[in-house]
């Protein structure tokens, strides 16, 4: 498919355990951001990449939360000693080169700590 | 950022057209409105942006004030499946920055579009 493309779509995971998601952008988009959406409520910003780097890392609530983009493509959301807190639905969007372009958003990971 | 306010939510008849207002009266000089709506269930999806001038595509049209401090998103016919929460961002254009293209999502505006 030619669109973003995010896994699981849905992780349930216990309270304490650690857990990666996984986003596949758009082919040769080099701007790479993760959002997190709590019920009822916008998406709010975690990370912005540009190509392997985080450009952005202002969003992500505290050190238990990292992301990666090693070959500037694929990035994973990383999230240690998970919070009943953490569970929201986390959003992947890539966009060619960042800036003012549309962006195309995942279908999402619903995360659900018990 | 520009902070936006949108109303909570909306109705709209099918085939009407859905007329979605936003107040970005703080909106700088090389600001863009962008809009994005969610339809349950999904990621946001884009629908249009604008600097200045009206614009109109596929989807929708953008009209925004001469003073740009409000802009109006209008679905010609709105469809049932055109029920979504729509987005009004602004973001700045410049390449200068490092949150280059971070949207700053709000609550949006709940569309409901009735039979």
């Amino acid at each position: 498919g030619a669109g973003v493309s995010q896994t699981p779509s849905n992780k349930v995971t216990e309270k304490g355990k650690y857990v990666e998601l996984r986003c596949d952008p758009i082919s040769g988009h080099t701007a790479l951001y993760w959002y997190r959406q709590s019920l009822g409520q916008g998406p709010e910003f975690l990370i912005y990449f540009q190509g392997t780097g985080a450009a952005d890392d202002s969003g992500l609530p505290n050190d238990r939360f990292f992301a990666v983009r090693p070959e500037g493509s694929v990035s994973t959301l990383k999230i240690q000693r998970t919070e009943r807190g953490d569970s929201a639905v986390y959003l992947c969007a890539s966009s060619l080169k960042g800036g003012p372009t549309e962006a195309f958003f995942g279908q999402g990971t619903r995360l659900t700590v018990v | 950022d520009a902070k936006t306010t949108q109303p909570t939510s909306m109705d709209c008849a099918e085939g009407r057209a859905a007329n979605l207002p936003c107040n970005h009266s703080t909106i700088s000089g090389n600001e863009y409105v962008y809009w994005y709506r969610q339809i349950h269930s999904q990621g946001p999806q884009y629908i249009i942006h604008g600097l200045k001038n009206n614009e109109t595509n596929e989807m929708a049209s953008l009209i925004i004030t001469e003073d740009r401090k409000s802009s109006t998103l209008i679905l010609p016919h709105a469809t049932l499946r055109d029920t979504a929460v729509y987005y009004c961002i602004v973001m700045r254009s410049g390449a200068g920055g490092t949150s280059y293209g971070k949207l700053t999502f709000g609550q949006g505006t709940i569309l409901t579009v009735h039979p």
